[in-house]
């Protein structure tokens, strides 16, 4: 099957600070990739819609300016948490669609200090 | 907006047969997706099953879909140990420009106990 990948895995960090978290898709193209954000057994909500070579598509209540998406190429995205502060400390992951489908990665986990 | 609804603990006995229920209220929901997720760890898909399906078998595991009642039914035949983990169910959006925006249940977390 196909496989998503997400670096880092777990990253800690400082309030204020920024912080980048890649997605790749390995072995296909994905024009379309998602993050979501799941907070501790809580189920996973999304929070944009990453589209290659054009402006991410947020979900209401998501600040675009503190979550910055690019999505470079067909098969990397990038989610950068701006100015992090500790609520934001959560569990990152994103998806890609292949065929009908959609693959997760792995997750990054976020704590913010 | 969609809404997906699931039973949040299941517990079985080792080697007993599985099943998480899951309901949704979306009527133009294209796929509906069972995934697994162990502790610390990402989705991993499990099986889906299209829209104007009634049934779907994979190995150990079996998709029930009842369109009319919006009610899809994963079964875990023989259940292990290993099956342990929080398994969430999802509906597709038909498309336009929300076309592969998945909408989660809030996650059953199965124990199997030996």
């Amino acid at each position: 099957g196909a496989v998503v990948s997400q670096h880092p895995s777990r990253v800690i960090c400082k309030s204020g600070t920024s912080v980048k978290i890649e997605c790749r898709s390995l072995d296909f193209q994905a024009t379309t990739m998602f993050w979501y954000r799941q907070f501790p057994k809580q189920s996973l909500m999304l929070m944009a819609t990453s589209n290659e070579g054009s402006k991410a598509t947020y979900e209401q209540g998501v600040e675009k300016d503190k979550f910055l998406i690019n999505h470079a190429s067909l098969t990397l995205s990038t989610l950068t948490v701006t100015s992090a502060h500790p609520e934001d400390s959560s569990f990152y992951i994103c998806s890609a669609i292949a065929g009908e489908t959609q693959y997760f990665g792995p997750g990054t986990r976020l704590l913010v200090l | 907006g969609e809404d997906v609804e699931q039973s949040l603990f299941l517990s079985v006995r080792e080697g007993d047969s599985s099943v998480i229920n899951c309901t949704y209220t979306d009527s133009s929901s294209t796929y509906l997706y069972w995934y697994k997720q162990e502790p610390g760890a990402g989705l991993q898909l499990l099986t889906y099953i299209f829209s104007n399906m009634d049934m779907k078998q994979d190995q150990r595991l079996t998709v029930l879909l009842n369109k009319k009642d919006k009610h899809l039914s994963l079964r875990i035949a023989d259940t292990q140990t290993g099956d342990s983990a929080i398994y969430f169910c999802a509906e597709a959006d038909a498309g336009g420009t929300s076309y592969g925006k998945l909408t989660f249940g809030q996650g059953t977390i199965l124990t199997v106990h030996p």
